[in-house]
């Protein structure tokens, strides 16, 4: 089992529409999570950061975190063909400093 | 803010040379940076971690001769990779994470290198 599992996708989803990334995480001890964005030829960029069950929302954005179902995801509303992407989830460890294990992403293709 | 500052964005250089590239924390120190490599439509490969004022830590299968890391401050961390080969032309990305338990990492934009 990976450390952190992503569909790799494509995920396709129309413009205006909600899309829904989803994240699972196998170290039941892990403390924070991320979300970052990567659109093809560049850097990723951190998007959401979560730290406790529940929900998070900044803007369009919404981290939801399930510790007992060992779950993370992120919904974009009204998603924008600027939105295609490349989603990486993130996951610290527990029990090391700075020891995040990504995801291998989910490709997100909002159609116009 | 967490601006990290990577240069250069782009080399291009002969086979059998030597390349540096620097990743810089502008507005934050950190204790740890880290070196990833990326291919074309593959995922994030963790190369190193890289500790201020000690030696990096290489993931498996990473060459530590090949790539050299140094961490010279808390906000300056260098990759050379000696004697370049085409087979090591790809993208390579930094990142730095704030002092503070459970900051999440902030990349550079990379350095994308070409070796002839």
């Amino acid at each position: 089992q990976k450390e952190v599992e992503q569909n790799s996708g494509p995920l396709s989803v129309p413009e205006g529409a909600i899309a829904s990334l989803n994240c699972t995480y196998s170290d039941r001890g892990s403390q924070s999570f991320f979300w970052y964005r990567q659109y093809s030829g560049k850097s990723p960029e951190l998007i959401m950061s979560i730290y406790s069950n529940g929900d998070k929302e900044d803007g369009r954005f919404t981290a939801q975190l399930n510790k007992a179902s060992q779950y993370v995801s992120l919904l974009i509303r009204d998603s924008q063909p600027s939105d295609s992407a490349t989603y990486l989830c993130a996951v610290n460890r527990s029990g090391g400093y700075q020891k995040v294990t990504f995801g291998t992403g989910t490709k997100l293709q909002v159609i116009p | 803010g967490a601006v990290v500052s990577q240069h250069p964005s782009w080399v291009i250089c002969k086979s059998g040379t030597s390349v540096k590239i620097e990743c810089r924390s502008l507005d934050f120190q950190a204790t740890t940076m880290f070196w990833y490599r990326q291919f074309p439509k593959q995922s994030l490969m963790l190369m190193a971690t890289s500790n201020e004022g000690s030696k990096a830590t290489y993931e498996q299968g990473v060459e530590k001769d090949k790539f050299l890391i140094n961490h010279a401050s808390l906000t300056l961390s260098t990759l050379t990779v000696t004697s370049a080969h085409p087979e090591d032309s790809s993208f390579y990305i930094c990142s730095a994470s704030k002092l503070d338990r459970d900051q999440p990492q902030h990349f550079g934009d990379g350095t994308r290198l070409s070796i002839l």
